[in-house]
């Protein structure tokens, strides 16, 4: 069964420098959500995307924005990064058909490990 | 603020054993509860998905129960294996939160040949 994809798998940064996540859901998924692992700690929600919508959104700094396309993937584009942003970042999906049912499984993808050095 | 809190937040145990992770919550208003298991650098697997309605959920050797009013959740692992070593992470999804999953730390398991 097909998964939720994410790119790159690992990426390393220079401070200040700009990244960008890509997430593809789970084909006919309606909602996309991002998250922020840090080492030993439990994921934090950043944002999420219903029916390429904003429909929620955690402690996402300034610096970091995201977006979903038409065809449903997401990007998690963030700018002058900092030390402190060297994490795992989760994309997950789910298929949550009217707005506000939101009683279904999230799928997560790998992850993508960003090293800010 | 819904907190999320599971003990133990490290267990080991011996081969063939049955165990049981704990996860309670602090606001009861949640459209459901999913444990998730992630190995070291990896990805989270969901595991089982509880209906805010539902008691349980079972899934090979794993069981999950839900006792809503009081805020708690337990994930029954029976004849443990080796290879079931790994965090084990609740997460709610709250009424007032919309889509988010709010995540507990973990329990990080280890299973002893």
């Amino acid at each position: 069964a097909a998964g939720v994809i994410q790119s790159p798998r690992h990426l390393i940064k220079e401070k200040r420098e700009t990244a960008t996540l890509k997430c593809y859901p789970i084909p006919r998924h309606d909602t996309v959500y991002w998250y922020q692992q840090g080492p030993g700690q439990d994921p934090q929600f950043l944002i999420s995307f219903y029916e390429k919508m904003q429909s929620d959104k955690g402690s996402i700094p300034d610096r970091f924005s995201a977006q979903q396309f038409s065809d449903y993937h997401s990007e998690l584009n963030m700018s002058s990064l900092e030390l402190g942003d060297s994490a795992l970042y989760f994309c997950a999906s789910s298929l949550d058909g009217e707005q506000g049912m939101w009683n279904t499984e999230a799928f997560f993808g790998q992850g993508t490990r960003l090293t800010v050095v | 603020k819904q907190e999320v809190t599971q003990i133990p937040a490290a267990l080991s145990v011996p081969e063939g054993e049955n165990l049981v992770l704990n996860c309670s919550f602090t606001d009861s208003a949640i459209y459901n509860l999913q444990w998730f298991r992630q190995d070291p650098g990896k990805g989270l697997t969901s595991l089982l998905l509880i209906q805010s309605s539902q008691r349980e959920q079972t899934s090979g050797r794993l069981n999950a129960s839900l006792d809503k009013s009081s805020g708690r959740s337990t994930l029954y692992i029976a004849a443990s294996q080796p290879g079931d070593s790994a965090t084990y992470l609740c997460a709610v999804r709250l009424e007032t939160s919309g889509s988010r999953l709010t995540f507990g730390e973990g329990t990080q398991l280890t299973v002893n040949p």
